[in-house]
This record gives C-alpha cells, sequence and structure tokens, in this order.
C-alpha cells in the first residue's frame, strides 16, 4: 500500500497570505490527523477528522481550519498567516481514532 | 504544567548499551503511543499501548497504568537508532494527542 502523501512539501508564505495544505491517507484509513511540530513547541495536536467529521480540535486559534473528503483526504487550511506558523505540518492517517498513527513526510512552512 | 513529561531529554549511548527512555502522564489516557523522528522530519510509529509489554525487535515499551508511566527500552544500540524518540497519549475523553518534548539518542559507534 502507498503510504501517507502530503503536498506541498515545502511552501514559503508572506505574512497575512492564506494557505491549503493536503494530505492523502492510506488506502482505507478513516481517520486524519494534523500535527504542527516548531523547535519551541515541539509536537501539537490540531484536528482530527473521521468520516468527513472533525472529532476532536486542539489549542489552535481559527484561522486553523480543515475538511475531509468522502475519500477520507483532508485539507488544512491557515488563514492570515503569522510569523510564528511557520512550522512543519505533518498528518497522519490511521484506520480507526487513537489507532496507531502513519505519518506523513510533512509540508514544510516558512512565512516571511 | 505539561500533560506529558520525558526524560532524559539528551541521551548518548555508546553501541551496544542497554537504553531506557521514560514517559510519565498526568492525563486519562486510552492509549500511549512512542514515536521515532529521524533527522528530516520522518516519524515512524514504534509501539501503541495500552496495558502491558510490547516487544519489537530490539526495542522493548512497557505502561503501568496505576502509576501513569511508561519506559521505552533499546537493546544492544546501534548507531542507525540514533534519533529523537516521543511519546504520545491520547486521552480517554476523546482522540486529542498530547506530545512530550522528546528524547533525543545519540549512540556512538
Amino acid at each position: 500500500k502507498a503510504g501517507v502523501t502530503q503536498t506541498p512539501r515545502y511552501l514559503i508564505k508572506t505574512r497575512g497570505q492564506q494557505v491549503t495544505l493536503s494530505c492523502s491517507p492510506i488506502s482505507g484509513h478513516r481517520s486524519v490527523s494534523w500535527y504542527q511540530q516548531t523547535p519551541g513547541q515541539g509536537l501539537q495536536f490540531l484536528f482530527e477528522y473521521f468520516s468527513e467529521t472533525q472529532r476532536n480540535k486542539g489549542n489552535f486559534p481559527g484561522r486553523f481550519s480543515g475538511r475531509q473528503f468522502s475519500n477520507s483526504r483532508s485539507e488544512m487550511n491557515v488563514s492570515t498567516l503569522e510569523l510564528g506558523d511557520s512550522a512543519l505540518y505533518l498528518c497522519a492517517s490511521s484506520l480507526w481514532s487513537s489507532d496507531t498513527q502513519y505519518f506523513g513526510p510533512g509540508t514544510r512552512l516558512t512565512v516571511l | 504544567k505539561n500533560e506529558v513529561e520525558q526524560s532524559p531529554q539528551n541521551l548518548t549511548a555508546q553501541e551496544g548499551e542497554f537504553i531506557t527512555i521514560n514517559c510519565s502522564y498526568s492525563v486519562g489516557i486510552s492509549a500511549l503511543h512512542w514515536l521515532q523522528q529521524h533527522p528530516g522530519g520522518g516519524i515512524v510509529s514504534l509501539f501503541m499501548l495500552s496495558s502491558g509489554k510490547k516487544k519489537h525487535g530490539r526495542l522493548i515499551a512497557t505502561i503501568n497504568i496505576q502509576e501513569k508511566h511508561s519506559s521505552l527500552h533499546i537493546t544492544a544500540s546501534h548507531p542507525r537508532d540514533s534519533a529523537v524518540y516521543i511519546c504520545a497519549v491520547a486521552r480517554n475523553t476523546g482522540n486529542q494527542f498530547y506530545f512530550g518534548t522528546g528524547t533525543s539518542l545519540t549512540v556512538i559507534p
């Protein structure tokens, strides 16, 4: 089976812009979770989608949003980018919630 | 206060040594995960535990639910084990994950 894929792998944006990141889970996986990783804060949970419904959300402002499509592919959107949003954004898929997570390679976002 | 505490933060070992990384958590959990992250960012899930002990090759993970503590052991460490090891817990009140700050392991030949 193909692994989790994320596009794009690298992205440079300027403050105030918005960005959309994409994640394709492993075939058959219905849960997709998103994480932010920064040197200062480490890994932080953003949100989880299961069967097109957001099941859980971490402590991030409303500028961070996501959605999941019927084929389980997921997108994450960040509006009004701030310098502090520069990070590695990882998605992970699993068969069920709280199951073994399979991580994608991540999208490295740089906000200038 | 962090919900998940890991120790040590950094660890240097000689090849062949037995290594232990500890994780303590303060919330009710449905499962605990051990993750490995190599330079370059890729994360691999090593174990998912809700009780007892699991073994995979030279890696052993244990969890004590009553004490809210887990350990990851590496037997006969090898330079390719050099990576950051991260403990993560899934809360039992939902699927929100909390992460430890990671343990950076360097194994010297």
